[in-house]
């Protein structure tokens, strides 16, 4: 499979814990994005890199929240003190622009349940 | 402020009959947009982007700049259709903007 992936696929932890997801984007893809998705809504963004660089965070990332990119390849979202707010789906999208525009394709997401 | 708005959360057909997903969305740019899908226990996936103005599995959209909508469209839904469909703005930059999504249910 070339698709995008991502570990863990299912996060049950204590509130107050810290936790950290991966994400693998398609190798040739530059841009990777993470995006958080609650019941009944849609995905909302959370942060964007094009290769290493960290261009843009929502406000929805508190300072609890951090995510890289090293060496421009997979990324890292922490979230430390965890709190039973942050129960959601994490997905990770990667793209890259092309003349026809940009289509970014998703992971199967982790989902992270706080108790 | 960017948005997209699909008004119905829950949309049931039976096989055979028409379909259409609303969605409109708020940009003062000149907008790209998508549908994705997600069928049970599948990943997000890209179904069709306006500038491409395809086909695919029967499903059209097309956009109309003055009613700022994007419905989606098929014509004689089938039993595989039934998902989660989710319209989504990349308005200039690079996130995409999603609805909340309808999930469309066909009926034998």
């Amino acid at each position: 499979d070339t698709g995008v992936s991502q570990d863990p696929r299912h996060k049950i932890t204590k509130r107050g814990q810290n936790v950290t997801f991966r994400c693998d984007p398609i190798s040739e893809h530059n841009r990777l994005y993470w995006y958080r998705q609650t019941l009944g809504q849609g995905p909302e963004f959370l942060t964007y890199f094009q290769n290493e660089a960290q261009l843009e965070k929502s406000r929805l990332l508190s300072d609890r929240f951090s995510a890289e990119r090293p060496k421009g390849s997979f990324s890292t979202l922490e979230i430390q003190r965890t709190e039973q707010g942050d129960s959601a789906m994490y997905l990770c999208a990667s793209s890259t622009r092309t003349s026809e525009g940009e289509t970014q394709y998703f992971g199967p997401g982790t989902r992270l349940l706080v108790l | 402020a960017q948005r997209v708005t699909q008004p119905e959360k829950l949309l049931s057909v039976f096989k055979g009959a028409p379909v259409e997903l609303k969605c409109n969305y708020s940009y003062s740019g000149s907008p790209e947009l998508f549908w994705y899908v997600q069928y049970s226990r599948q990943r997000l996936q890209l179904l069709l982007r306006h500038i491409s103005r395809e086909s695919i599995k029967g499903f059209t959209a097309d956009l109309n700049k003055g009613e700022t909508s994007f419905h989606l469209k098929k014509p004689f839904a089938q039993e595989e259709d039934s998902a989660m469909y989710y319209c989504a703005l990349l308005p200039g930059a690079q996130k995409l903007v999603f609805g909340q999504g309808t999930r469309l249910t066909i009926n034998p």
